[in-house]
């Protein structure tokens, strides 16, 4: 799996959209970019997924420009109970490549 | 479906101690892993396995032992626990060929070794 990197920590306020994005300049071909999120005392849980341009499910958005060497998570009005720590991965297949690495993630704070 | 299910929840252990930290999946999923999530980090792959009878090494191993006779079972052994492995631990699983949001965690184990 590419390597990947994200910023430690991020603060905001309710209500507000946050963008959190992600390095990984070794990005293959085949490869997809997946965005984890994991809150205090739970196992992560899948968020979205994306190749290239955009894509939006009912959680966030992901950006992708062209050269697909960064990507964005965007989450719209953000609330209390999104403070998590959200991953990036980039690979194709997890179990296939037998390895499938965290990173320390970016921590997301949201304050009232 | 249970999903991926973590036993015990919790486990206060002594220096020295030795115990075993199960994980079970009900979706038939060849592959299954185990990490450790230490205070502020983020998750280490310790051991995985991508079949019954396979296991291989992730990023931290030393200190653990895995194995895998049943496509639904990998427990984790600690032989010899030091305060040095006080974590919460996490069971996943996914089909060998699962794209990487195919994922399922278990709920974690959370250790502390006095």
């Amino acid at each position: 799996l590419a390597k990947t990197t994200q910023p430690i920590s991020m603060d905001s306020y309710e209500g507000q959209e946050v963008n959190i994005t992600c390095s990984h300049n070794n990005i293959a071909t085949n490869d997809y970019i997946t965005w984890y999120q994991q809150f205090p005392s739970q196992g992560p849980r899948f968020i979205i997924q994306g190749y290239k341009t955009k894509v939006t499910n009912e959680v966030a958005s992901l950006f992708i420009p062209a050269d697909r060497k960064s990507s964005t998570l965007s989450l719209p009005r953000v609330s209390l109970s999104d403070t998590a720590v959200y991953y990036c991965l980039v690979g194709d297949y997890g179990g296939a490549t037998n390895k499938l690495i965290f990173g320390t993630g970016t921590l997301l704070a949201v304050q009232p | 479906n249970a999903g991926v299910t973590q036993t015990p929840k919790f486990q206060v252990l002594k220096t020295g101690q030795s115990m075993t930290l199960q994980c079970a999946q009900d979706m038939n999923h060849e592959y299954m892993s185990w990490y450790r999530q230490d205070p502020g980090m983020g998750l280490r792959l310790i051991h995985y396995s991508v079949g019954a009878g396979i296991t291989d090494q992730g990023e931290v191993p030393n200190g653990y032992n895995v194995s895998r006779s049943t496509t639904e079972d990998f427990p984790l052994r600690l032989l010899s626990a030091a305060p040095s492995q006080t974590s919460v631990y996490f069971c996943a699983s996914s089909r060998l060929t699962e794209p990487l949001y195919g994922y399922t965690f278990g709920s974690g184990t959370r250790l502390t070794v006095v």
